[in-house]
């Protein structure tokens, strides 16, 4: 069964600090794994896609990494701020040409992230 | 702007009654989706259309329809037959469904049954 599990579930940390965020997953045959953000009551917003050849990639103070042969990935918010406080969700694709159907994506329960003052 | 526009942003809907929510894009993307988020859980895919004039079902389409008769527009039609249909729903488009294309995703419209 394809799954997508991160954790923490939620994290609280003072405002300037780093935080790690964790996924795993089952979903095969992989295509590419996606971090978005969504703030309270609002859509997600992309932060990163990787492809299978990607190990790392950043946007800002956000770095995802992706290790294929583990089935796992992090995604690091470095100098956390104020606006940092948000659900982030990790989302993966399997190979829609390998068969199966519908859009291929499987969600995460998401990490709700607090940054406090 | 691009972008992606729901509305409403909340809706009230009474028992036995059919509501449609608004989607539309101005972003040129072919692919269309629909998803319910329910509190501690994760996307769940509702519908979705790859091109004008044509929908596929998601993995929990009981109880709602669509239609896509313009590009930009894919409302979703939450039926009298969805028994439990309190919650927060996200539109969606991509370029295509093609495996390297990124959502974006719209504002969310939360439906709550009174």
């Amino acid at each position: 069964k394809n799954q997508v599990e991160q954790s923490p579930q939620s994290l609280i940390i003072l405002e300037g600090k780093n935080c790690t965020l964790q996924c795993n997953y089952t979903v095969s045959p992989f295509s590419n794994l996606r971090w978005y953000k969504q703030d309270t009551g609002r859509g997600p917003v992309s932060l990163t896609i990787m492809t299978f050849s990607e190990n790392t990639k950043s946007n800002g103070r956000y770095t995802a990494t992706l290790d294929a042969d583990t089935k796992q990935s992090s995604l690091h918010i470095t100098a956390s701020q104020l606006s940092d406080s948000a659900s982030y969700i990790c989302v993966v694709r399997r190979d829609l040409y390998s068969g199966g159907g519908a859009d291929g994506l499987t969600f995460g329960k998401g990490t709700h992230l607090i940054i406090q003052p | 702007d691009g972008g992606i526009t729901q509305s409403p942003k909340y809706l009230f809907r009474k028992e036995g009654q059919n509501v449609t929510l608004s989607c539309e894009q101005n972003l040129n993307h072919d692919a269309m989706y629909w998803y319910r988020q329910d509190p501690g859980q994760g996307l769940r895919l509702i519908y979705y259309s790859q091109i004008v004039n044509d929908f596929q079902k998601g993995d929990i389409a009981e109880g709602y329809s669509v239609s896509r008769e313009k590009k930009e527009s894919f409302p979703l039609t939450v039926t009298s037959a969805q028994k439990n249909p309190t919650a927060f729903y996200l539109c969606a488009s991509s370029i295509s469904t093609g495996r390297g294309y990124g959502y974006t995703f719209g504002s969310g419209t939360r439906l709550t049954v009174v």
